[in-house]
């Protein structure tokens, strides 16, 4: 089983700063997705990037897939307090199953 | 939006007890699955259904599993005699398709406390 490695773990930012969360394997992927989870309730998808160096934005979110796609990253501009939640990757394993394993998460806090 | 329904949303039950959660998946999706997410660790992936039989499992989905589609609506998932360490939330979630970059909506999740 590939493992998705996600960092930091814990993310505490004012509003209106700028973050990045990545999600790095030594694996490829066919895709992989990102999933915004709050507490109590299941991951929401976000977005789905399936081309190497692929870039997409959602609002004030930007995602971006590796040329390798075996690492991706999330960037959110101006951070707002609703943006708090646990951010999830999840991949697709290339030349595997189409089940997305997930990593464990970075936990974003962000204040008012 | 179509949803994916979870009941029930809590579920305590006595260890040895057989407990059984139950989905609605989105009507037009075809295949479904079970995932659980013990507190404080990640998501990992039960089993998936398509067509009326076990697609995929994981090393967790043992015996004690079971998964059903009773009917053309609901999915569930069997735990014939739970143990402590079962305790966590169970998603179910369901997919239209199933290939390289589909998208899966997850239900809200039962939490399953077993004492």
């Amino acid at each position: 089983t590939q493992l998705l490695e996600q960092s930091p773990q814990f993310l505490s930012i004012q509003e209106g700063e700028n973050l990045t969360v990545y999600c790095n394997s030594s694996s490829v992927f066919s895709s992989l997705q990102w999933y915004r989870q709050e507490p109590g309730e299941g991951p929401v998808l976000l977005v789905t990037v399936v081309t190497g160096g692929e870039v997409k934005k959602l609002k004030r979110l930007t995602f971006q897939f590796g040329d390798a796609r075996k690492d991706s990253s999330l960037h959110i501009t101006a951070a707002q307090p609703g943006d708090t939640g646990l951010y999830l990757c999840a991949g697709m394993k290339s030349g595997g199953s189409y089940i997305p394993t997930f990593g464990r998460g970075t936990s974003l806090i962000v204040h008012p | 939006e179509p949803e994916v329904t979870q009941t029930p949303s809590h579920q305590v039950t006595q260890m040895g007890q057989e407990v059984i959660l139950r989905c609605v998946p989105i009507s037009n999706h075809l295949y479904f699955y079970w995932y659980r997410q013990i507190l404080g660790q990640k998501v990992e992936f039960l089993v998936s259904f398509y067509n009326n039989e076990i697609s995929e499992k994981s090393e967790i989905f043992d015996d004690q599993f079971s998964v059903e589609r009773p009917d053309g609506s609901n999915f569930t998932l069997k735990i014939r005699s739970t143990k402590l360490e079962d305790s966590a939330m169970y998603f179910c979630a369901s997919s239209e398709v199933i290939r390289s970059g589909g998208g899966y909506t997850f239900g809200s999740g039962t939490r399953l406390t077993v004492v």
